[in-house]
């Protein structure tokens, strides 16, 4: 398993501004992803980071909107960028730990864009 | 393309009942499968998988799930339901060398 912390936890932000998400992870992980989550519906994929290489965006995402970074294998960056009230959302962080193929996830960052 | 589907939005039990939450998949190749749960305000935890092997899967909590390869579902199981059992559940769905996709959730109410 791995435990995954996010600064922060929630943020109130006005639009046109932008925000980074951070996520921490307490081991080392190839494969890091974000999520886009609004309250009770299910997951939305923004894009996968794996150390070492540019992030994978998923159709809909574009890196100059969600920029990330991978610096190491224990941490990552999701940047929300020039903000809109439809960027409200919860972002989560998640890592598949070696061959389990199961994914493990932080406890979120609620935003919400006035 | 891999899909997943979770036929109910929400599933009432009453506490002590025995509870089902389904779970229908479409996947070229071998499924890998999941569920997880998300208590509110909180990340998703994983509760159980199944890659190979037994079709009947125990996990976190006291859930179950049985693979069936015919009918293609993964349903989600509890003998006895705990009113602390309330929340919402993710069925998940990948083969080995593709992304995981998520279904929409079913929220579970055990009603006390």
């Amino acid at each position: 398993s791995a435990v995954i912390s996010q600064k922060p936890s929630r943020d109130i932000c006005q639009r046109g501004t932008s925000l980074t998400i951070q996520c921490q992870v307490d081991s080392q992980v190839t494969m890091m992803f974000w999520y886009r989550q609004q309250p009770g519906q299910s997951l939305t994929l923004i894009a996968t980071a794996n150390q070492g290489s540019e992030a994978t965006y998923e159709s809909g995402f574009v890196i100059d909107k969600f920029p990330i970074s991978r610096p190491n294998l224990t941490f990552s960056t999701l940047t929300v960028s020039n903000m809109s009230p439809e960027d409200s959302s919860i972002y989560l962080c998640s890592v598949e730990t070696g061959s389990s193929y199961e994914q493990y996830f932080g406890p979120g960052t609620r935003l919400t864009v006035t | 393309a891999q899909s997943v589907a979770q036929p109910e939005d929400q599933v009432n039990v009453a506490e002590g009942n025995p509870l089902t939450v389904k779970c229908t998949y479409s996947v070229s190749g071998n499924p890998y499968l999941f569920w997880y749960v998300q208590y509110p305000n909180r990340g998703l935890q994983f509760l159980l998988k199944y890659i190979t092997g037994d079709n009947l899967v125990k996990g976190s909590y006291g859930f179950e799930a049985e693979f069936n390869k015919s009918q293609t579902s993964f349903h989600l199981k509890k003998p006895s339901a705990l009113v602390s059992d309330s929340a919402l559940y993710f069925c998940a769905v990948k083969n080995r060398d593709d992304k995981i996709i998520f279904g929409k959730g079913t929220r579970l109410h055990i009603l006390p």
